[in-house]
């Protein structure tokens, strides 16, 4: 399968305790996305890295939050300290630009992390 | 702040029924995006559009992107069960924003009791 992959796809945590997540891209894509989805929500934007590079971040992504993508192809997020309004599906998604430049909108998502923090 | 609204909600399908749907917004798009989500997983994109005007199909799948660059419809033909699901809108936040997404709230797909 080369679709994106994340890891684990659930994970139940306590309060205070510290979490990580993982994600493997599409092999060939250069972007990486991280969304974060609440139920009857759609996906939120969170971080995005070209490379090994972050480009943007999210409001939403709060100091207790970090995301790294050492060496430019899969990425951890992190998030210390877990509170229960952290309790969500984390989504990471991965594009390349394609041939014209303009198909980095064309993200493909991973099958999710459910967290939930007691 | 920005958002894009999803109509209708929720509705429920019978098989073999044409569905409409649709999604607006306050501002311009240069780009529509129309995934699918099944429970428990990601969304999978459907189609993507580019251009004013332009109608693009994907199987029973028929997307549009308005000509007034404000609004998108996605219509599905001739349904069968493995639709059901929720379909999301989106689109880039911001003129030339490479990445960062904005969906809607999604319509959500039922099988008729």
């Amino acid at each position: 399968d080369t679709g994106v992959s994340q890891d684990p796809r659930h994970k139940i945590t306590k309060r205070g305790q510290n979490v990580t997540f993982r994600c493997d891209p599409i092999s060939e894509h250069n972007r990486l996305y991280w969304y974060r989805q609440t139920l009857g929500q759609g996906p939120e934007f969170l971080t995005y890295f070209q490379n090994e590079a972050q480009l943007e971040k999210s409001r939403l992504l709060s100091d207790r939050f970090s995301a790294e993508r050492p060496k430019g192809s899969f990425s951890t997020l992190e998030i210390q300290r877990t509170e229960q309004g952290d309790s969500a599906m984390y989504l990471c998604a991965s594009s390349s630009q394609g041939l014209t430049g303009d198909r980095y909108n064309e993200q493909f998502f991973g099958p999710g992390t459910r967290l939930t923090v007691l | 702040g920005q958002q894009l609204n999803q109509s209708p909600q929720s509705m429920f399908i019978q098989e073999g029924e044409d569905v409409s749907m649709n999604c607006t917004s306050s501002s311009i798009f240069n780009t529509w995006l129309w995934y699918k989500q099944d429970p428990g997983e990601g969304p999978v994109l459907l189609i993507a559009l580019y251009k004013a005007g332009e109608l693009t199909s994907n199987g029973r799948l028929t997307a549009q992107f308005g000509i007034t660059r404000k609004d998108s419809f996605l219509n599905i033909s001739a349904s069968i069960p493995s639709d059901v699901g929720i379909y999301f809108c989106a689109g880039p936040r911001w003129r030339g924003s490479q990445g960062n997404l904005i969906f809607g709230k999604g319509t959500k797909l039922s099988v008729k009791p």
